[in-house]
């Protein structure tokens, strides 16, 4: 498979649970990319790797969102003592590198992580 | 960032051309318009971008005019593998790598 994979697709919790998403970006790829996309609506930016720096974490929700990227290009959503607010399509998605630093404004999307919280 | 506002959702038949059009008055000199398509069940899918003028490539054109404050989204020849949700994304690409989705325009293409 060449796209970014993402585990588990879908994902049931009970209210106050602790879940852990995972994202496995393209070979080669860089920048894992975290978006929340509720039923209806466009998905909306959480956070984003640099390498291994977290660059940016202003769209995270509340202090119970946290992303890490602990080695290698594996990243992880992990959503503390969830609310049913929570319910959402999690998408990670990756760019190619770019010597120069530009960015082409492309994003490659997995086809998420569905959690439910009941 | 610059906001954009689409159509909510928009109709049509195989065989017809779509004209999808965004508005986003408030674009910045160093912005660039971009589309992505998602499927129900799929993460969005890049489809074009440009800055102005046209752009054309196997899948779509991106008709910019010279004030910039819209675009157009064209699919020739819609089939029914088309029926999805359009996203227009205008932003700096330059500063940042954030790319910022509205709601979308839901194009339901019809036998």
């Amino acid at each position: 498979g060449a796209g970014v994979s993402q585990s588990p697709r879908y994902k049931v919790a009970k209210r106050g649970q602790d879940v852990a998403l995972r994202c496995d970006p393209i070979s080669g790829h860089v920048s894992p990319f975290w978006y929340q996309q509720a039923l209806g609506q466009g998905p909306e930016f959480l956070t984003y790797f640099q390498n291994e720096a977290q660059l940016d974490k202003s769209g995270l929700p509340s202090d119970r969102f946290f992303a890490e990227r602990p080695e290698g290009s594996v990243s992880t959503l992990k959503i503390q003592r969830t609310q049913q607010e929570d319910s959402a399509v999690y998408l990670c998605a990756s760019r190619e590198p770019n010597d120069r630093g530009q960015n082409t404004g492309e994003l490659f999307f997995g086809e998420g992580s569905r959690l439910t919280v009941l | 960032l610059a906001k954009t506002t689409q159509p909510i959702s928009m109709d049509s038949y195989e065989g017809q051309e779509v004209n999808i059009t965004c508005s986003h008055n408030n674009i910045a000199t160093n912005d660039y318009i971009t589309w992505y398509q998602q499927f129900p069940s799929q993460g969005p899918r890049f489809i074009i971008q440009g800055y102005k003028t046209k752009v054309t490539n196997e899948v779509a054109s991106l008709f910019i005019p010279a004030d910039r404050k819209s675009s157009t989204l064209s699919l020739p020849r819609v089939s029914l593998s088309d029926t999805a949700v359009y996203y227009c994304l205008v932003g700096d690409l330059d500063s940042s790598y954030k790319l910022i989705f509205g709601s979308g325009t839901r194009l339901l293409v019809r036998p």
